[in-house]
């Protein structure tokens, strides 16, 4: 049974500090994905990662993924209040890459 | 982008009635979706895939008699939620999933049983 291991489960940051969450998931896996959600809304889709080794920036949020070490982290630079969500990382349940196993989410407060 | 709707956004319902949601890809072709759930403060749980033409798959512990998914097109999926009781309140996402890997998520629908 596939799990995916999200942490911290919390995040409080200052703005404009730099800090990392992690992701770790239990077996083979050939895509994982990021999202953001806010408070009362749906999933907004950040990053899809495919290949071991992949990077991928957006603004303040870089994600990458190790599928040799089942590892995916999702790395925020420079803080701002904007980037205040829950944010997700979800793997892909089997090899066909269809239905998504979620972790618990890191909910993260930025503040001034 | 691929756009998926839900229909409705938000519905109140009296407990032992039954709740109709409807997840719409706008603007391409989903022979997949899945629907997922959520309570306050968690994650999303999948409920069950639903599949164009054919029988959902339900996970483990999600009872089919009570959420009755149809998939009749290869643009709508729908969610009935049979006999509703107050602990069915929640968020319910459905997505699809797209051409390659991306999967597109519904706005949600936020179901409310008294």
């Amino acid at each position: 049974e596939l799990k995916v291991e999200q942490n911290p489960l919390f995040l409080s940051m200052q703005e404009g500090k730099n800090y990392t969450i992690y992701c770790n998931y239990s077996t083979t896996s050939d895509r994982l994905y990021w999202y953001r959600q806010d408070p009362g809304k749906s999933l907004e889709s950040l990053f899809v990662l495919l290949s071991n080794g992949a990077v991928k920036q957006e603004g303040r949020l870089m994600a990458s993924l190790d599928t040799k070490a089942r590892l995916s982290t999702l790395h925020i630079t420079a803080a701002v209040h904007d980037l205040s969500a829950t944010y997700f990382c979800a793997v892909a349940a089997n090899q066909a890459g269809t239905a998504l196993i979620f972790g618990k989410g890191t909910t993260l407060s930025v503040s001034s | 982008g691929a756009v998926v709707s839900q229909h409705p956004s938000r519905v109140i319902c009296k407990s032992g009635t039954s709740v109709k949601i409807e997840c719409r890809s706008l603007d391409f072709q989903a022979t997949t979706m899945f629907w997922y759930r959520q309570f306050p403060k968690q994650s999303l749980m999948l409920m069950a895939t639903s599949n164009e033409g054919s029988k959902a798959t339900y996970e483990q512990g999600v009872e089919k008699d009570k959420f009755l998914i149809n998939h009749a097109s290869l643009t709508l999926s729908t969610l009935t939620v049979t006999s509703a009781h107050p602990e069915d309140s929640s968020f319910y996402i459905c997505s699809a999933r797209g051409t390659y890997a991306e999967q597109y998520f519904g706005p949600g629908t936020r179901l409310t049983v008294t």
